[in-house]
């Protein structure tokens, strides 16, 4: 019940293209879930997040999509760059951001000029 | 804002030594303090959870004896990787975060030490 399961594990995109990323849980007492960014040798960085009371964010060219029922998650990548190519984790937690993340298994973009 | 500092970022040892890795928060105070492990092409497994002037809370598994954390202060913790051996060879990245209970404030993760046991 704990785990997040991400799919796909690899992923190629063209360039202006769109990356798609889907994640699934289990436990319905998660609240917070945020996508990570991380290129090879760094930490992960923060990209964006969403609560489940909301069914779309958007943040520049990242949208996440939720589907509290189903209980899914996904990061949409617009016009995708080779700048983005990068892994990327989908996380959970309950009890908000201040709780400890659950990752997914991530997922390896890469974005052919 | 938010950046959080891990030093080394690259060590290596030779086996039966123990290394000592550093996280700061540069910009805030870090009420409470993650250590995660990362292995290569795989996801980050949280290791131990820290608050400031308590004892760290380990993972299921995670060896407290081992991998000894200290957050002595609201900016600065410390994971020590006692008497290493080559399979604890791996990617050490802390993160940090502010505030109290609900704060709706995110994690932010330092750049990570690898770690080489030889």
């Amino acid at each position: 019940q704990q785990q997040v399961k991400q799919s796909p594990q690899s992923l190629i995109v063209q360039k202006g293209g769109i990356s798609i990323i889907n994640c699934a849980y289990e436990n319905t007492a998660f609240d917070y879930f945020p996508w990570y960014q991380q290129f090879p040798g760094k930490g992960p960085a923060l990209l964006i997040a969403i609560r489940p009371d909301v069914s779309e964010k958007k943040e520049g060219r990242f949208t996440i999509s939720f589907n509290k029922s189903a209980k899914q998650f996904s990061l949409h990548i617009m016009d995708s760059q080779p700048g983005d190519s990068a892994t990327y984790f989908c996380a959970a937690s309950r009890g908000g951001a201040t709780n400890k993340l659950i990752f997914g298994t991530g997922t390896l973009l890469a974005v052919q000029p | 804002g938010a950046v959080v500092s891990q030093h080394p970022s690259w060590v290596i040892c030779k086996s039966g030594t123990s290394v000592k890795i550093e996280c700061r928060s540069l910009d805030f105070q870090a009420t409470t303090m993650f250590w995660y492990r990362q292995f290569p092409k795989q996801s980050l497994m949280l290791m131990a959870t820290s608050n400031e002037g308590s004892k760290a809370t380990y993972e299921q598994g995670v060896e407290k004896d081992k991998f000894l954390i200290n957050h002595a202060s609201l900016t600065l913790s410390t994971l020590t990787v006692t008497s290493a051996h080559p399979e604890d060879s791996s990617f050490y990245i802390c993160s940090a975060r502010w505030g109290q209970g609900f704060s709706n404030q995110p994690q932010h993760f330092g750049d990570g030490t690898r770690l080489s046991i030889l």
